[in-house]
C-alpha cells in the first residue's frame, strides 16, 4: 500500500462547479499535511497547509480527519485556471511524502 | 520565497552517458533536496544535500549512481550516471521555506534517455 494515496483522475468538471478530492495516508504518526498544485510541465507549488480544525483560503477549503487518516480539498466556483494536478503531501519527522496527484480539468 | 533555477531545463541523452544537473538558489540555504518525478508518479526524494558534508541518500538511491555536490550554500549539482531509459524522468531541486516543511522547487530538468 502506498503511504499517500490519491485518485489520479482526471476529474472533468464544468466551470463554476464545486469539486472535492480526498487523499488517504497510511502512517498515523504523520504530523503535518499540505496540498500542492502542479501545472502541466511546471514545478509543484504550495497551495495550502491543512490544519486539524480545517481551514479555508478563498474558494479552497482543506479538511483533515485524523481518525480516518484522510485529507480533503474542496474547490468552490471552479475556474478554468484551476486546471492542474493537485498533490497531497504528508510530513513525518521532517520528511515529506508525496501523493501521485489528482488531475483536475475545468471545462468551459 | 526562494528563487531557484535549474540547468539544463531538458536534455536527451544516450544510454551509458552521464548528465550533471545544476541548481542555483538566490539565497543561502542549509539544506537542498533532489527529487525525481517519473510520468504519472509521485515525487520521490533522492537525497538531501547539506553544505560541508556528504549528501544523505534515500532508500533505493546510491551515491555511485547519483553523485551530488554542494560546494556552497546557494548551489548544488546532481549527476545521473551511466544512464538507462529507466532514468528518464523530471529531476527537481528544492529548498525549505520559512514555514515549517514548506518547500520551494526549481523548474525541473526533463531528462529523456534513449
Amino acid at each position: 500500500r502506498k503511504e499517500v494515496e490519491q485518485d489520479p483522475g482526471p476529474f472533468n468538471v464544468p466551470e463554476g462547479a464545486t469539486v472535492a478530492f480526498n487523499c488517504t495516508y497510511s502512517n498515523s504518526a504523520s504530523q503535518s499535511f499540505f496540498w500542492y498544485r502542479q501545472d502541466c510541465r511546471k514545478e509543484p507549488k504550495l497551495l495550502m497547509s491543512v490544519y486539524s480544525s480545517g481551514n479555508e483560503d478563498g474558494r479552497f477549503t482543506a479538511q483533515l480527519n485524523r481518525a480516518s487518516q484522510y485529507i480533503s480539498l474542496l474547490i468552490r466556483d471552479s475556474k478554468l485556471s484551476d486546471s492542474a494536478t493537485y498533490l497531497c503531501v504528508v510530513n513525518k519527522d521532517y520528511q515529506l511524502i508525496w501523493g501521485a496527484g489528482t488531475k483536475l480539468i475545468i471545462k468551459p | 520565497s526562494a528563487v531557484i533555477s535549474q540547468k539544463p531545463s531538458r536534455d536527451i541523452c544516450q544510454r551509458g552517458t552521464s548528465l550533471t544537473i545544476q541548481c542555483q538558489v538566490d539565497s543561502q540555504v542549509t539544506m537542498m533536496f533532489w527529487y525525481r518525478q517519473q510520468p504519472g508518479q509521485s515525487l520521490t526524494l533522492i537525497a538531501t544535500a547539506n553544505q560541508g558534508s556528504e549528501a544523505t541518500y534515500e532508500s533505493g538511491f546510491v551515491i555511485d549512481k547519483f553523485p551530488i555536490s554542494r560546494p556552497n550554500l546557494t548551489f548544488s549539482t546532481l549527476t545521473v550516471s551511466n544512464m538507462s531509459p529507466e532514468d528518464s524522468s523530471i529531476y527537481l531541486c528544492s529548498v525549505p521555506g520559512l514555514a515549517r516543511n514548506e518547500q520551494f522547487f526549481g523548474p525541473g530538468t526533463r531528462l529523456t534517455v534513449l
